[in-house]
C-alpha cells in the first residue's frame, strides 16, 4: 500500500446526482493532488492544494469543485457532471510541491467513476 | 502547448527478453523525469527517476536514459519477468508541473 486511500473505488452515478470522492493521506505530507485518467489520455492535472490552500487549478469545469480541510485529507464534490468525465480519478500526495526525487508523489488506487 | 510523446503504446515480449520505451518531450524547461508502473486497480507507483544532469541511471533490471539535447527519454526493462507486465507512464516536470505520457502496455508473455 502506498499510505493514501480513496473511497469509494467505485461510483456511478446520474448527471444530476451530487457526490463527492475522498482522499486521504497517512504520510504527513503537506501537498495533494487530483488527476483525472481517461483512457489513451495523459493523466490530466486537476488540482494541487499545498499546506491546505489550493495552488492550481488547472481549467476544470466548476461541476468539479475541490476541498482541503487539512493537510491529510481531500475531497472532490462532484455535481452535474457529463458522461464525459466518466474515468479513473487518482489523488496523490508529496512531502512538498516541487518536482523530484525527494518529492515523490505517491498516488491512490483511484475511484472509477462512470456518468449515466 | 507542453506535451510528452511515448512509444509504443503496447508492447508485447518474451519473458527474459529485453522491453525499451521512449518518450520525447517539448517543454526544454522540464529538469526531471520519472517513470511509474501500474498495475490494474492500482494507481501509478514510482520506478525509477533521472535529474536533467545525469545522462543514465540504472537500478537492477531498470535502468533510464536521458538525451537533453534530444528531449529524448526511454525506460530499458531486462531480462523481463511476468510481473513486470502492466501500463508505463513517463513524466516530464519542470519546478512544479508534471506532464504525463499516454502509457504503454507491456505484457511479458511465459
Amino acid at each position: 500500500e502506498t499510505g493514501v486511500t480513496q473511497t469509494p473505488r467505485h461510483l456511478v452515478m446520474g448527471m444530476t446526482n451530487k457526490k463527492s470522492l475522498k482522499c486521504e493521506q497517512h504520510l504527513g505530507h503537506n501537498a495533494m493532488y487530483w488527476y483525472k485518467q481517461s483512457a489513451k489520455k495523459p493523466l490530466e492535472l486537476m488540482f494541487v492544494y499545498s499546506l491546505e490552500e489550493r495552488v492550481e487549478n488547472n481549467s476544470v469545469p466548476s461541476r468539479f469543485s475541490p476541498e482541503c480541510p487539512n493537510s491529510s485529507h481531500l475531497f472532490l464534490h462532484l455535481h452535474t457532471l457529463q458522461p464525459e468525465d466518466s474515468a479513473l480519478y487518482l489523488c496523490a500526495s508529496s512531502q512538498g510541491q516541487l518536482a523530484g526525487s525527494d518529492n515523490e508523489q505517491f498516488f491512490g488506487p483511484g475511484t472509477r467513476l462512470t456518468v449515466l | 502547448g507542453e506535451n510528452v510523446e511515448q512509444h509504443p503504446s503496447t508492447l508485447s515480449v518474451q519473458e527474459g527478453d529485453s522491453a525499451v520505451i521512449k518518450c520525447t518531450y517539448s517543454d526544454s524547461a522540464s529538469n526531471y523525469f520519472p517513470w511509474y508502473k501500474q498495475e490494474l486497480g492500482k494507481g501509478p507507483q514510482l520506478i525509477i527517476d533521472i535529474r536533467s544532469n545525469v545522462g543514465e541511471k540504472k537500478d537492477q533490471r531498470i535502468a533510464v536514459t536521458l538525451n537533453k539535447t534530444a528531449k529524448h527519454f526511454s525506460l530499458h526493462i531486462t531480462e523481463t519477468q511476468p510481473e513486470d507486465s502492466a501500463v508505463y507512464f513517463c513524466a516530464a516536470a519542470g519546478t512544479y508541473k508534471y506532464i504525463f505520457g499516454t502509457g504503454t502496455r507491456l505484457k511479458v508473455l511465459a
